[in-house]
């Protein structure tokens, strides 16, 4: 067990909707990431929060929206739902700080978004 | 052309086989390798990571990266049905994001 909880586990929305995913990081661990999973695909990047500011984001549009909050939980949020936002999204948490050990990445068991 | 390539498989073994997954990069600025385990409806869970080229071992897992070939592999001795999932190498550049960028994932079943 990683110490990271997601919630909810499975989620149902219709195109044009709005989703908040939560995530709960490991306790000390001040860096949180969030990817998203299709099925049979890798985890693809969606940004980063360091102290609860966005510290990075991949290649997604920004009706894909995050936070942080000062007790090691997260939000994604994502408006407008589409049809190919059906996917795992996945949070992982990790100390931060720039090296190794602390930059190594840990993740929830994520949350089953179906868009219909 | 994808950053990180890696052979989906699927991947069928007997129990006791030797396994060899690999993945194969275009991007100089990778310094961190991964390699993460997913079995079905969980989350990945890190199993090995590296800075160096060169091996690095682990019980019966082995990570070997090639930087100069842009190349890592992971090889599992003595499989066990236990084993059967999905492989994922993951990579990283310096900085400090340390966003990962992942290969698509191998399927491995090791046999009983």
């Amino acid at each position: 067990e990683t110490g990271v909880t997601q919630s909810p586990t499975h989620l149902i929305k219709t195109r044009g909707q709005q989703v908040t995913l939560r995530c709960s990081s490991q306790s000390g661990h001040n860096t949180v990431s969030w990817y998203q999973q299709a099925l049979g695909q890798g985890p693809q990047f969606i940004f980063q929060y360091y102290r609860e500011e966005e510290n990075g984001r991949g290649n997604f549009p920004p009706r894909f929206s995050g936070l942080q909050f000062p007790n090691y939980s997260s939000e994604l949020n994502v408006n407008a739902l589409e049809l190919d936002d059906s996917a795992l999204y996945l949070c992982a948490s990790s100390l931060g700080g720039g090296g190794l050990r602390t930059d190594t990445q840990y993740f929830g068991p994520g949350t089953r978004l179906t868009v219909l | 052309q994808k950053e990180v390539e890696q052979d989906p498989g699927p991947l069928s073994v007997p129990e006791g086989a030797i396994v060899s997954l690999n993945c194969t990069y275009s991007n100089s600025a990778f310094q961190y390798f991964m390699w993460y385990r997913q079995y079905s409806r969980k989350g990945p869970e890190l199993l090995m990571y590296t800075y160096s080229s060169g091996n690095k071992e682990d019980g019966r897992f082995t990570a070997q990266v090639d930087k100069s070939s842009k190349y890592i592999s992971l090889f599992i001795r003595d499989s066990q049905p236990s084993d059967s999932a999905t492989y994922l190498c993951a990579m990283s550049s310096s900085g400090s994001a340390r966003q990962l960028t992942f290969g698509s994932g191998t399927q491995l079943t090791v046999l009983p």
